[in-house]
């Protein structure tokens, strides 16, 4: 299966922290995308990594790609109360955007 | 500026009924998606399409079929509802030409329950 496995399953930790979520995957990519989720809402893109790429940014977000080790990791940086969701990635083989594998996700809490 | 609407957030039916849900996008997206979410084991894709009228099965079609008349509406369909159907259901979209580089765009969700 191609599907991505995220860890730690759950993270707790206070407002001001930063937090780091992995992702690990089993096939080449594409690209590699992250995705947020509200409690009982739909999930938001935030952040796309391509396969020749190493390191991304995006404001309190930076997620780095190791395609050696077919993993990524998402740094949440100086976490707020509102970040707190469910966190997934979600890997692309194929060429046309119809193919992202979703995993099981990461639920965060920050605490205020 | 909702660009995947999902015709219903909660919806509860009753055993063997047959549901209906809807799903539209303004995006002009190629590919429209169902899945299913339930606690502790992720999404789950449902059914799939990436034109008018054409479908493709997921991971776990068994008891669903899926429409796609027009470009921008893509409904699920459960043809005699069932109590392990009870679930959080999700409309995704994305498009082809970026080669889905802008990801998925998702609907707010249905939360269907069966009695």
């Amino acid at each position: 299966s191609q599907q991505g496995e995220e860890d730690p399953q759950a993270l707790s930790i206070q407002e001001g922290e930063n937090a780091t979520m992995n992702c690990s995957y089993k096939t080449s990519i594409n690209n590699l995308q992250w995705y947020r989720q509200n409690s009982g809402r739909g999930l938001v893109h935030l952040i796309l990594i391509r396969s020749n790429e190493r390191e991304k940014h995006s404001g309190r977000l930076r997620v780095t790609l190791d395609t050696s080790k077919k993993s990524s990791s998402l740094l949440i940086t100086a976490s707020r109360a509102a970040d707190t969701a469910s966190y997934f990635c979600a890997t692309d083989w194929s060429n046309y955007g119809q193919n992202f594998v979703f995993g099981p996700g990461t639920r965060l809490s920050v605490l205020p | 500026d909702v660009k995947v609407t999902q015709s219903s957030r909660y919806l509860v039916k009753r055993t063997g009924e047959k549901v209906f849900l809807e799903c539209v996008q303004d995006m002009d997206h190629e590919n429209m998606f169902w899945y299913r979410q339930d606690p502790g084991l992720g999404l789950r894709l449902i059914y799939f399409s990436y034109d008018v009228k054409m479908k493709e099965k997921g991971d776990i079609p068994e008891g669903y079929s899926v429409s796609r008349e027009k470009k921008e509406r893509f409904s699920l369909i459960l043809e005699s509802a069932s109590t392990n159907q009870t679930s959080m259901y999700l409309c995704a979209s994305s498009s082809s030409r970026d080669r889905g580089l802008g990801g998925y765009t998702f609907g707010s969700g249905t939360r269907l329950t069966v009695v």
